[in-house]
């Protein structure tokens, strides 16, 4: 069952980008990589999916080395309303695993 | 247009009572998911049904924890003699498939939840 570990929580400032970044263990060769944001009362959403390299939507950056043991996920200048829980995952869907997660704080 | 809805929104129940939990997905999702999460914790994987295959149950805690799915609508997650244990948020989730090609999947759409509290 493919697991992933990332900090329980991080502050940031608004304006700042902020980094997060999720070990794989168990990631499957075939296993894309997925982070969600989830705010308080409401259910997770999708961000961002990718295989390997780097990802960019209008929302964030993911980056993905070559071992694909790990990935990051970057918010360019966040704002106070980026506060909220992101979640990376690994694996199939039938193995779902989201995680504790990370909380994100962005204070003024 | 509609997302994926749940209902209730909140139930209250006592413990050794019977709930039931509905969630429509997605018009034309064929994949169904739901999700378990406690105050302050992750989502924890319950059930995910694919088309007309057989359901995942792997995630299920225990017997008391059941849910069908007709065809591609409606889901119904039923807890048995609740617990106080049983008490969280259930969320729902649908997409527009599971596994395919390099075993990615499709972005989930995740529903309001349903907030379990047990007496």
């Amino acid at each position: 069952l493919a697991k992933t570990t990332q900090p329980i929580s991080m502050d940031s400032y608004e304006g700042q980008e902020v980094n997060i970044t999720c070990s794989h263990n168990n990631i499957a060769t075939n296993d894309y990589i997925t982070w969600y944001q989830q705010f308080p009362s409401q259910g997770p959403r999708f961000i961002i999916q990718g295989y390997k390299t780097k990802v960019t939507n209008e929302v964030a950056s993911l980056f993905i080395p070559a071992d694909r043991k790990s990935s990051t996920l970057s918010l360019p200048r966040v704002s106070l309303s980026d506060t909220a829980v992101y979640y990376c995952l690994s694996g199939s869907a039938r193995q779902l695993t989201f995680g504790s997660g990370t909380q994100l704080t962005v204070l003024p | 247009g509609a997302g994926v809805s749940q209902s209730p929104s909140n139930k209250v129940t006592e413990k050794g009572k019977d709930v039931e939990l509905r969630c429509d997905p997605i018009s034309g999702h064929t994949a169904l998911y739901w999700y378990r999460q406690r105050l302050g914790q992750g989502l924890e994987f319950l059930i995910y049904f694919q088309g007309n295959s057989a359901p995942d149950k792997s995630g299920l805690p225990s017997d008391r924890f059941s849910a069908e799915r007709t065809g591609e609508s409606v889901s119904t997650l039923t807890i048995q003699r609740t617990q106080q244990e049983d008490s969280a948020v259930y969320l729902c989730a649908s997409s527009s498939g599971g596994l395919a090609g390099r075993r990615s999947y499709n972005e989930q759409f995740f529903g309001p939840g349903t907030r379990l509290t047990v007496l």
